[in-house]
């Protein structure tokens, strides 16, 4: 296995675009987690799965945010009608549902819109 | 809800120096305790861990250790290095709960 995959690493977009991310996690995990993180900020949570349920998605995330993970594998995060504010890296990781074990990240997508 | 505050950066020290970086988490909970390291241009990635109280991580020469009655996990290193450079995010992991992150620690060590 090599890790999280995400793709594309960098996407630059027009102001109302529709985006979308994809994550691939490391095979035998369950869940997987998205990421936002900007310049000198810690990761901020915006959404997990476990399997392909979603669990919990962030309070402050906008209803343009969608994630999915529909056989509980890859997963994809789509941003609708994108805004400069959407500008950001976005993260994934993956971990066992073990809370001792550590999460994975991916190298990330780093979105710019413009 | 859970949450973990950092100590603010950057924190500037010379090679050699003795670094501490203080992480203090909320009490609902008996959570797991995590260090990321970010090095510049690269990824999250995990630097120790401790799982339950009076644990000690260690990894690369960094220590933490997991301090129920002080709600505390802080980051010490002896003797920094250059390679050091880079921010460091302290994470608690609650059962049943994702991964939170505090805000990130800026290390620079100057030769």
């Amino acid at each position: 296995d090599t890790g999280v995959s995400q793709n594309p690493r960098h996407k630059i977009t027009k102001r109302g675009q529709n985006v979308t991310f994809r994550c691939d996690p490391i095979s035998e995990h369950n869940r997987l987690y998205w990421y936002r993180q900007t310049l000198g900020q810690g990761p901020e949570f915006l959404t997990y799965f476990q399997n392909e349920a979603q669990l919990e998605k962030s309070r402050l995330l906008s209803d343009r945010f969608s994630a999915e993970r529909p056989k509980g594998s890859f997963s994809t995060l789509e941003i609708q009608r994108t805004e400069q504010g959407d500008s950001a890296m976005y993260l994934c990781a993956s971990s066992l549902e073990n809370p001792n074990t550590e999460a994975f990240f991916g190298q990330g997508t780093r979105l710019t819109v413009v | 809800g859970n949450s973990v505050t950092q100590m603010e950066g950057p924190v500037t020290l010379s090679e050699e120096a003795f670094l501490t970086i203080n992480c203090t988490y909320t009490a609902t909970g008996y959570p797991s305790l995590f260090w990321y390291v970010q090095y510049p241009g690269e990824g999250l990635q995990l630097l120790l861990k401790a799982t339950k109280a009076d644990d000690k991580g260690s990894n690369k020469g960094f220590e933490a250790t997991y301090r129920k009655e002080t709600t505390s996990f802080h980051l010490e290193k002896g003797s920094v290095q250059v390679s050091d450079s880079a921010v460091y995010f302290c994470a608690p992991r609650y059962v049943g709960d994702k991964l939170i992150f505090g805000t990130g620690t800026r290390l620079q060590v100057f030769p």
